[in-house]
């Protein structure tokens, strides 16, 4: 049974903090992604991974960084936290050419940033 | 621009009916979709998916219709269930591109 598990459930963090957000997958899945959830707005892809220390921006990077240094793990940071970057945040894998193009989320961090 | 279109945010049906939620997408590039549900405070699991060389998969009570030459997809719920009520999401991808890109979400409720 996959697992993605994300560090934090709820955090809150005050304008102009570094914020970290971690998530771990454990079933060895290639690619890693990080997506925010706002209403209206569905799910939009800020940052994804297909390998160690590669990644590749998505539709919303601005304001975000992401590092990955082990396959199971990949990292959101927001290096100057911004109330606009209150949201929900949702990490997902996934294997790479599987030909199901399935992505498995971990269970999201709610950020507030006030 | 939103390539992926839910244009109902939400949607009421009787337990016992058809629940059908629509999707509709403008690129045509787009070959494989997929289905997810999620439900408050977890994240979105897969629920179901079609390729382009399909119009028509089907799951225990699930149902993805595609209609290419309309860009247009549904998902059929029959019957539907308390446990059925959620936020369902559509997402779209081409051959070989690993990234998804997802609808804005239907907010399905259930009545008893």
């Amino acid at each position: 049974d996959v697992k993605v598990t994300q560090s934090s459930r709820y955090l809150v963090k005050r304008t102009g903090e570094k914020v970290f957000l971690e998530c771990v997958q454990d079933m060895d899945h290639e690619n890693m992604f990080w997506y925010r959830q706002d209403p209206g707005l569905g799910l939009r892809l800020i940052y994804f991974s297909y390998d160690v220390k590669m990644k590749e921006k998505g539709d919303i990077p601005e304001g975000y960084s992401v590092s990955r240094e082990k396959k199971e793990r990949f990292s959101l940071i927001l290096e100057s936290a911004s109330t606009n970057q209150t949201s929900m945040y949702l990490c997902a894998s996934s294997f790479q050419t599987s030909g199901s193009y399935e992505q498995y989320f971990g269970p999201g961090t709610r950020l507030t940033v006030t | 621009d939103q390539q992926v279109k839910q244009n109902s945010p939400s949607l009421s049906v009787q337990e016992g009916r058809i629940s059908i939620l629509n999707c509709d997408y403008t690129n045509s590039m787009f070959d494989y979709f997929l289905w997810y549900k999620k439900y408050p405070a977890e994240g979105p699991t897969f629920l179901i998916s079609i390729s382009s060389i399909k119009d028509k998969n089907e799951d225990g009570r699930f149902t993805v219709f595609l209609n290419k030459s309309a860009k247009h997809l549904s998902l059929h719920i029959v019957p539907s269930q308390p446990g059925d009520s959620a936020v369902y999401f559509c997402a779209a991808t081409n051959f070989g591109n690993e990234k998804l890109t997802f609808g804005t979400g239907t907010r399905l409720t259930i009545i008893p």
